[in-house]
């Protein structure tokens, strides 16, 4: 079945640091991609998407790119701040045509960005 | 900003209770869905509703879930007799569709603990 594997956190940086987040995927058929944040006590905020390969998602400062070739989706930050502290969840929805709108996720990982 | 509402915030209860959880999706979404994360684990899929019936369902949704839309704004999943590993994080999503490529819109959970 489908699946979502992310890098191991939890992830402790400096203000200002260069992110990256490592997320690959097994899929059947061509999923969507997602990155969704978690801030603490509050629900999953979806972050950037990417519905097609080599298409590149970005919001807030944060990019990541399809790679259908090497079946990953990256976050990336250049410039992390205090405020970006969270859990990242990598997602992916609709492979194979029988599963529209389900979300797999990723385990998540932890972020924290000190000043 | 319209958002998606559940509570109780944290429900505590017995092994073999009945416990309902409660959500209130986006007013004019149309694609409901319950979510859980168990502490440490993947946040996992456990069922997708339109039009008043399930569209799909996850094999952990087994007999003792339910599901139910009973007034046309509240979206509820219902544990018939709860275990101890029904202890978890549950989470709400609305979305205007099913497309696999539309954001899903997420509560900020319910804490169930099951003693």
């Amino acid at each position: 079945g489908d699946s979502v594997t992310q890098m191991e956190g939890p992830v402790t940086l400096s203000e200002e640091a260069f992110l990256t987040i490592n997320c690959t995927y097994t899929a059947t058929g061509y999923p969507s991609l997602f990155w969704y944040v978690q801030y603490p006590g509050e629900g999953l905020q979806l972050l950037l998407k990417a519905t097609k390969a080599d298409d590149k998602g970005s919001n807030k400062g944060f990019e990541a790119t399809y790679r259908k070739e090497t079946t990953s989706f990256h976050l990336e930050k250049g410039s992390v701040q205090v405020s970006d502290s969270a859990v990242y969840f990598c997602a992916l929805s609709g492979a194979g045509g029988t599963s529209y709108g389900k979300l797999t996720f990723g385990q998540g990982t932890i972020l924290t960005v000190h000043p | 900003e319209p958002e998606v509402t559940q509570t109780p915030s944290h429900q505590v209860t017995q092994m073999g209770q009945e416990v309902i959880l409660r959500c209130v999706p986006i007013s004019n979404h149309l694609y409901f869905y319950w979510y859980r994360q168990i502490l440490g684990q993947k946040v996992e899929f456990l069922v997708s509703f339109y039009n008043n019936e399930i569209s799909e369902k996850s094999e952990i949704f087994d007999d003792q879930f339910s599901v139910e839309r009973p007034d046309g704004s509240n979206f509820t999943l219902k544990i018939r007799s709860t275990k101890l590993e029904d202890s978890a994080m549950y989470f709400c999503a609305s979305s205007r569709d099913s497309s696999s490529y539309n954001e899903q819109f997420f509560g900020p959970g319910t804490r169930l603990t099951v003693l």
